[in-house]
């Protein structure tokens, strides 16, 4: 298994350019969660997935924009990036059912995105 | 929602020493803590966890306590070594809200050889 995979690693963006980071994970979880980290802080949610077909807003989903048409694939979108989006990009998955919940998150190795 | 503060912002310890990492959340229906460890330029790893049924967990070296009452939670490390030098963050959520983390600021670990 690869687990968690995106793309790109690195990319810099103009000031109002858009662009779609990627994000595959090869485990079957349901659940899917990007994540944006500023320098020398925490991780902070922007959107997440609890299955095909669902998605909903965290705590930063200004400026971004997710579909979910698979289980495997949960792409972000940047529309007219700005320099406050400068951040290392990080997505997640888990897996989780009713009978025996897990919390665990697996994590990608991230997308450090640079808007100037 | 939930707020998670994390303290201290940077800690520096011996080899050999003990660190101490606390978080306090506000939302007292949160009831998993996880902590993570990052290393530079690597994705965050989970090192442990603790449910709020549980006061304490400990994993060879690592221990994690939970206070429901003050609502706090704190991450010891024991005879640290320079391996250990790394980001460490708390975070909570509850298992009504789909999982969504609510991370704590971070704790910058330093291992003085």
């Amino acid at each position: 298994n690869a687990g968690v995979t995106q793309t790109p690693k690195f990319r810099i963006l103009k000031i109002g350019q858009s662009m779609t980071l990627q994000c595959t994970q090869d485990m079957n979880h349901n659940y899917m969660y990007w994540y944006r980290q500023d320098p020398g802080m925490g991780l902070k949610l922007i959107y997440y997935s609890v299955g095909a077909g669902i998605t909903d807003k965290g705590e930063v989903p200004n400026g971004y924009n997710v579909s979910r048409s698979t289980t495997e694939d949960f792409p972000l979108r940047l529309e007219l990036a700005a320099p406050s989006q400068t951040s290392v990009y990080f997505c997640a998955s888990r897996w989780t059912s009713g009978n025996s919940p897990s919390y665990e998150q697996y994590f990608g190795p991230g997308t450090r995105l640079t808007v100037t | 929602g939930e707020n998670v503060e994390q303290h201290p912002s940077t800690l520096s310890v011996q080899e050999g020493d003990s660190a101490v990492i606390k978080c306090t959340y506000s939302d007292s229906a949160s009831n998993y803590f996880p902590w993570y460890k990052q290393e530079l330029g690597k994705r965050p790893q989970l090192i442990i966890d603790i449910r709020s049924n549980v006061g304490e967990k400990k994993d060879q070296r690592i221990a994690v306590t939970l206070n429901k009452t003050a609502k706090h939670f704190s991450l010891h490390i024991t005879e640290t070594q320079p391996e250990d030098s790394a980001v460490y963050f708390c975070a909570a959520t509850r298992s009504s809200n789909t999982g969504k983390l609510i991370f704590g600021q971070g704790t910058t670990l330093q291992v003085k050889p």
